[in-house]
């Protein structure tokens, strides 16, 4: 099956740094989401990019389809940044639809 | 933006009784839910994909006798843990997709706030 790994795995940041996560995949995908999971547990939908960039106030999404990597890029860290951030990949397969998710980027944000 | 809830939040329950968590998309239809498993500092492990109307596809390795899903509407998606064990203990997540429409994008993904099993 399709392998999904993030870079890096951990991550520790002070106040007001830039950062760059990144998605690999192993396999053509459908379409790709990225999302950060608060320390409860919530998972918050960042982007929803297929392809090319998009920009959400301090955080922005490249996905390069055709070379199978995205990237997420935090600039300005603060504290409310902390949390994992995960890629996940969509998948059309056997008349299904699916995602699989990426191994994670465990961020800290120091103050 | 699409809101999913999930209910209940968490449950303890004793070993070989059953649990039912429920998933509900509250203002939009989803074509298919999704029931995820997490264990801690873990990713989410994609369990089965549910279809409203027929029935769940389960990922490999998911025992599909132990974890029933039931589809019953284009709002409403049920995981049921029947004769739950002390391994069975986790974080269930169920997500919706979406139909797509208005500023919606076709499958895009919408989590509910997660289900902490406990078995005793």
């Amino acid at each position: 099956g399709i392998q999904v790994e993030q870079s890096p795995p951990d991550l520790i940041l002070q106040e007001g740094a830039n950062s760059t996560l990144r998605c690999n995949f192993s396999d053509s995908v459908n379409n790709l989401q990225w999302f950060h999971q608060n320390p409860w547990g919530q998972l918050i939908n960042l982007f929803y990019i297929p392809s090319g960039t998009k920009q959400n106030g301090r955080l922005s999404a490249t996905t390069v389809a055709t070379e199978r990597y995205s990237l997420l890029y935090i600039s300005s860290s603060q504290t409310t940044d902390s949390g994992v951030y995960f890629c996940a990949v969509g998948l059309s397969t056997s008349g299904t639809y699916k995602y699989i998710f990426g191994t994670g980027t465990r961020l800290k944000v120091l103050a | 933006g699409a809101v999913v809830s999930q209910h209940p939040s968490w449950v303890i329950c004793k070993s070989g009784t059953s649990v039912k968590i429920e998933c509900r998309s509250l203002d939009f239809q989803a074509t298919t839910m999704f029931w995820y498993r997490q264990f801690p500092k873990q990713s989410l492990m994609l369990m089965a994909t549910s279809n409203e109307g027929s029935k769940a596809t389960y990922e490999q390795g998911v025992e599909k006798d132990k974890f029933l899903i039931n589809h019953a509407s284009l709002t409403l998606s049920t995981l049921t843990v029947t004769s739950a064990h002390p391994e069975d203990s986790s974080f269930y997540i169920c997500s919706a997709n979406s139909a797509g429409g208005g500023n919606r994008p076709y499958n895009e993904q919408f989590f509910g706030p997660g289900t902490r099993l406990t078995v005793l």
